[in-house]
């Protein structure tokens, strides 16, 4: 089946800091992969839409020179975290359309911790 | 994306089956519904997805109204690894159309 692979798992970063984080497809190619952000207790929340080749798309309210996504390829999208501050801690998960027809495959989900 | 309406929590004993119900009454003619679970610290995970008629796999059975309006999602033996948030979505399958997530049944599996 479709598997997007999502590292790392876990950070834990200074405030002020940038983090990095990276989502593959590992047997399909995603032209389209979405990052989604989770606050505990709460549901996931889309951030952004990440195109191959082309800039994302974000949603109201993201700050787009804040969470920067680079998809340069049709295997890896990332999700760059600049300046990270405490409020910035939260569960990132990205997905990508993989078998076509049967919904979108998810990562594993990052969790950030800004200390 | 049409809106679903979900019960925040549900319990289910191990081994009965859970049913899951979904409420999406403006859901248009072009739009699937689907469902995922996500396990606490984990990504979601898709289960299952049908237009109109009813759906069974491996993990699942899906039984949609006629008119379309709601949806059950049947587990049919619940174990404990089945305690998770449900989501139910709905959407067209349009490549690259966003899912958006609602806030889930919490469903808790008990011995």
């Amino acid at each position: 089946g479709a598997v997007v692979s999502q590292h790392p798992s876990w950070v834990i970063c200074k405030s002020g800091t940038s983090v990095k984080i990276e989502c593959r497809s590992l047997d399909f190619q995603a032209t389209t992969m979405f990052w989604y952000r989770q606050f505990p207790k709460q549901s996931l929340m889309l951030m952004a839409t990440s195109n191959e080749g082309s800039k994302a798309t974000y949603e109201q309210g993201v700050e787009k020179d804040k969470f920067l996504i680079n998809h340069a390829s049709l295997t890896l999208s990332t999700l760059t975290v600049t300046s990270a501050h405490p409020e910035d801690s939260s569960f990132y998960i990205c997905s990508g359309e993989g078998r076509s027809g049967y919904g979108y495959t998810f990562g594993s989900g990052t969790r950030l911790t800004v200390v | 994306d049409a809106k679903t309406t979900q019960p925040t929590s549900m319990d289910c004993a191990e081994g009965r089956a859970a049913n899951l119900p979904c409420n999406h009454s403006t859901i248009s003619g072009n739009e699937y519904v689907y469902w995922y679970r996500q396990i606490h610290s984990q990504g979601p995970q898709y289960i299952i997805h049908g237009l109109k008629n009813n759906e069974t796999n491996e993990m699942a059975s899906l039984i949609i109204t006629e008119d379309r309006k709601s949806s059950t999602l049947i587990l049919p033996h619940a174990t404990l690894r089945d305690t998770a948030v449900y989501y139910c979505i709905v959407t067209n399958n349009n490549a690259g159309n966003m899912l958006t997530f609602g806030g889930g049944t919490r469903l808790m599996v008990k011995p």
